[in-house]
């Protein structure tokens, strides 16, 4: 069965840092990996998709890193901006079934 | 460009009662997923339809709990009898992309009595 961990669960961080989440998938049998944000009461909103053939995505400040082989994600935000705290949620495709992990709350202070 | 739309937005009912929501995906878009959210349990994929046929409904916790999807463009979860542990954030997403990305819909907050 799959399972997704995301390390840390929550994160505190100044405006202006960059900063590293962690994701890691027990099977990497899986079809693409696709990060998320969500907003307190909103819904989910897709940032990256990485495919399972590719190393790395980026949009913007935003760029994604997968290691399948060893079952690990990264997203790193540079500059943070106190826009961009919310709840970060990775999610692999695993067969028909997105797995998602149980998110990193991020807070960027200004 | 309209994303996947949900109604209602918010709904309070009291338990025993029938509650069904509505779900517009984005159009061209031939998967259509139904997920719950909650504290205890995080995101949870309930049913999986695929040019509008159901595919794999494992995730759907009791008979107490139906899906249908009549054509392309609409799809309804509905919960017969409802129970306050069914309370929870319920979305729906869509992906039409060979890539298999999924986009989400805002959900529906369900508060059962």
């Amino acid at each position: 069965k799959q399972e997704v961990t995301q390390i840390p669960a929550a994160l505190s961080v100044p405006e202006g840092e960059n900063l590293v989440l962690n994701c890691s998938f027990t099977d990497s049998a899986i079809y693409n990996l696709q990060w998320f944000r969500q907003d307190p009461g909103k819904g989910l909103t897709s940032l990256l998709l990485i495919q399972s053939s590719q190393r790395e995505q980026t949009s913007g400040r935003l760029n994604a890193s997968l290691d399948k082989s060893s079952g690990r994600s990264t997203l790193y935000i540079a500059a943070s901006q106190p826009g961009d705290s919310a709840t970060y949620l990775c999610a692999v495709l695993d067969g028909n079934k997105l797995v998602f992990g149980a998110g990193t709350i991020l807070r960027v202070k200004s | 460009d309209a994303g996947v739309i949900q109604s209602p937005r918010h709904e309070v009912t009291e338990m025993g009662q029938e509650v069904t929501l509505r779900c517009k995906p984005i159009s061209g878009h031939n998967s259509l997923f139904w997920y719950r959210q909650t504290m205890m349990r995080g995101l949870e994929l309930l049913i999986y339809f695929n040019n509008n046929v159901p595919i794999d409904d494992s995730g759907m916790p009791e008979d107490r709990f139906s899906a249908k999807m009549p054509n392309a463009s609409f799809s309804t979860l509905k919960i017969q009898p409802s129970e306050p542990r069914d309370s929870a954030v319920y979305f729906c997403a869509s992906s039409g992309t060979q890539q298999g990305e999924q986009f989400f819909g805002p959900g529906t907050r369900l508060t059962v009595l």
